[in-house]
């Protein structure tokens, strides 16, 4: 089983729409969590901490359950320009040496 | 520029070469971090160096893979023997020395291909 496993799509929506990726972690020792994006053929950056309390940036919802050990990721209001692989990620501890799941490919279409 | 830098960008070699990657990191970090990721994949951690030395070499798949950065900044991986499994998008990426914030600044990556 992987330590992070996410749908890997992809997502077809249409423009103006919510969209909402999901993805779980394996190890309950896991201390941090994030969602990075990926554009095609670029270098992954980071999008967004995700908290238990749950965190908002603009349209980006992002929502931890330490319990199910599950993390989620709510776009609102889709832009052509939201399109791109949408990374889970989970720190272990120990710097920052972090785990990818495979990614979950958005495509935003007018 | 003020990024991570990575070179070559590109480089196709054949079977049983030998492969040396650079990344230079941005300024004032002292954590270094090489990954590789496959197609369709996400990155998969292979090295993480603290200053000069590796802190954690775990993700190393085999004795083949080496990497090193002698004064603390410019980190070398070095691949020996080269088999058609290792092409790959090798990403290098480096972060502030405080905390554990998550925030990785990955450079475009250097893309190896082994006929």
């Amino acid at each position: 089983r992987k330590e992070v496993e996410q749908d890997p799509g992809p997502f077809n929506v249409p423009e103006g729409a919510t969209v909402a990726f999901n993805c779980t972690y394996s190890n309950s020792a896991s201390q941090s969590f994030f969602w990075y994006r990926q554009d095609c053929r670029k270098e992954p950056k980071l999008l967004m901490s995700v908290y238990s309390s749950g965190n908002e940036d603009g349209r980006f919802t992002a929502q931890l359950n330490r319990a199910s050990q599950y993390i989620s990721l709510l776009i609102r209001d889709s832009k052509l320009s939201d399109s791109a692989t949408y990374l889970c990620v989970v720190n272990k501890g120990g710097g920052n040496k972090l785990t990818f799941g495979t990614g979950t490919q958005l495509k935003v279409e007018l | 520029g003020a990024g991570v830098s990575q070179t070559p960008s590109n480089k196709v070699t054949e079977k049983g070469k030998y492969v040396e990657l650079r990344c230079d990191p941005i300024s004032g970090h002292t954590a270094l971090y090489w990954y590789r990721q496959s197609l369709g994949q996400g990155p998969e951690f292979l090295i993480y160096f603290q200053g000069t030395g590796a802190a954690d070499d775990s993700g190393l798949p085999n004795d083949r893979f080496f990497a090193v950065r002698p004064e603390g900044s410019v980190s070398t991986l070095k691949i020996q023997r080269t088999e058609r499994g290792d092409s790959a998008v090798y990403l290098c990426a480096s972060s502030l020395p405080t905390g554990a914030t998550g925030e990785l600044f990955f450079g475009e990556g250097s893309r190896l291909t082994v006929l």
